[in-house]
């Protein structure tokens, strides 16, 4: 079974620029949660998408948007970067919605916003 | 305002010793409690989880004690090895929510 995988691992962008992260769900997961870990804090929750529909947002503004595919994989897009927005992000995928089905993580992407 | 609580920030067991990670909540409507452990460079990894109506869940060396009229929630990691130093979080999620409510992480070493 394969796991939650992201990419790129690593990304490297100035102010003002443009970024897509990019999420594949475990097999038979239809619901992903996006967070955003700053570096020696805990993570954030962003959004959650559920079969194609946004279902749940953090306290981030409207430049942190998001999408899911049929086949249930998804992106982070990120407008207007800043420097604050340097931070490790990272993709959980569940079975289902519901405070039931555990949140699987993957690795991240480390952005680095100069 | 924080809504999980976790202490200790940081701590040091040596080999064999029980590490002991605390938390404390004050949404009651939270009814999912899980621990993940995250080593440098990767994602966080579920650990072990508990819903209110247990006190107490045991997975290997690992268990979680709950006390919901305290409103508490710890970690004991029993026979701890160098290979379980690792930053811990203790995370919440309400009944009905979507988002899992993390503490800030506590960074656990084992000394040999």
């Amino acid at each position: 079974e394969t796991g939650v995988t992201q990419s790129p691992t690593h990304l490297i962008k100035t102010r003002g620029q443009q970024v897509t992260l990019r999420c594949s769900s475990q097999s038979g997961h239809n619901t992903v949660s996006w967070y955003q870990q700053a570096l020696g804090q805990g993570p954030q929750f962003i959004f959650q998408y559920y079969r194609e529909e946004e279902n749940g947002r953090g306290n981030f503004p409207p430049r942190f948007s998001g999408l899911q595919f049929p086949n249930y994989s998804s992106e982070l897009n990120v407008n207007a970067l800043e420097l604050d927005d340097s931070a490790l992000y990272l993709c959980a995928s569940s079975l289902d919605r519901g405070s039931n089905q555990p949140q699987h993580f993957g690795d991240g992407t480390r952005l680095s916003i100069l | 305002q924080q809504q999980v609580k976790q202490s200790p920030q940081s701590l040091i067991v040596q080999k064999g010793g029980i590490s002991i990670i605390n938390c404390a909540y004050e949404n009651t409507a939270f009814d999912y409690f899980p621990w993940y452990q995250q080593f440098p460079g990767k994602g966080p990894a579920l650990l072990i989880a508990i819903r209110p109506d247990v006190s107490e869940k045991k997975e290997g060396r690992f268990t979680i004690s709950f006390n919901k009229s305290a409103k508490q929630f710890s970690l004991h990691i029993m026979d701890s090895q160098p290979g379980d130093s690792a930053t811990y979080f203790c995370a919440a999620f309400k009944m009905a929510g979507t988002a899992l409510i993390f503490g800030k992480g506590t960074t656990l070493s084992v000394s040999s």
